[in-house]
């Protein structure tokens, strides 16, 4: 069973464009972390979100925590090159560093 | 060096060699991961150390054997290895295992071939 569904699986788009991708789950997690992972590299932490409807905007990323805390998206506004990656969403359970991570979402930014 | 390493970066091998994968950490951190990666799967979480005590073992086959000899150095034992685990083996260290608090720094990882 798949605690984290991550939709779209892959995503295509040109510079300048907006996107948003999906993390969903039946689940609730106390905490909600996204990853980037270029290739030949492993995963660097964006963002931890840990309050129900929080919202954290890194420069022209947006991240938002569901009220429930079973689902959390990512918005990009502008969308770089340098944004190409695949994007990880990462579910944690109490204070323990035991992270469950969803497929991810592979982005194409296109000059 | 700085961060995480691992070596090597590639290796191919046998259904019957032994191989063994290094991590090392440049951060002070007490606490390491192995994880593994397969195309179409999500990252699984293989074993977690923390002040060099095993306290997580994900249910990982008895063909993997970790190795934390000190906070700053791990290793994963390959042994009687099957072509499905072929995979990228990602190493991570954290100060703590909180998932709260304590940021997990990946290496860039071995990628692994089972012949």
């Amino acid at each position: 069973t798949q605690l984290l569904e991550q939709s779209p699986q892959f995503l295509s788009i040109q510079e300048g464009e907006n996107l948003t991708v999906y993390c969903n789950s039946s689940s609730v997690f106390s905490s909600l972390q996204w990853y980037r992972q270029e290739p030949g590299e492993g995963p660097v932490l964006l963002v931890t979100v840990v309050t129900g409807g929080e919202v954290k905007k890194l420069k022209r990323l947006t991240f938002q925590f569901g009220d429930a805390r079973k689902d959390s998206s990512l918005h990009i506004t502008a969308a770089q090159t340098g944004d190409t990656g695949l994007y990880l969403c990462a579910g944690g359970r109490g204070s323990q560093g035991n992270l469950i991570f969803g497929k991810g979402t592979k982005l194409s930014v296109k000059p | 060096e700085t961060g995480v390493t691992q070596t090597p970066r590639h290796l191919v091998m046998g259904m019957t060699n032994k191989k063994s994968l290094k991590c090392e950490q440049h951060l002070g951190h007490n606490a390491m991961y192995w994880y593994k990666q397969s195309a179409k799967k999500p990252l699984e979480l293989m074993f977690v150390y923390n002040f060099k005590e095993q306290t997580e073992n994900n249910s990982v086959p008895s063909r993997f054997s970790p190795e934390c000899p000190n906070s700053s150095h791990l290793f994963l034992h390959l042994h009687t290895l099957q072509p499905e685990d072929s995979a990228l083996y990602l190493c991570a260290s954290s100060q703590g295992v909180s998932a709260y608090t304590d940021t997990q720094y990946f290496g860039p990882g071995t990628r692994l071939t089972v012949l």
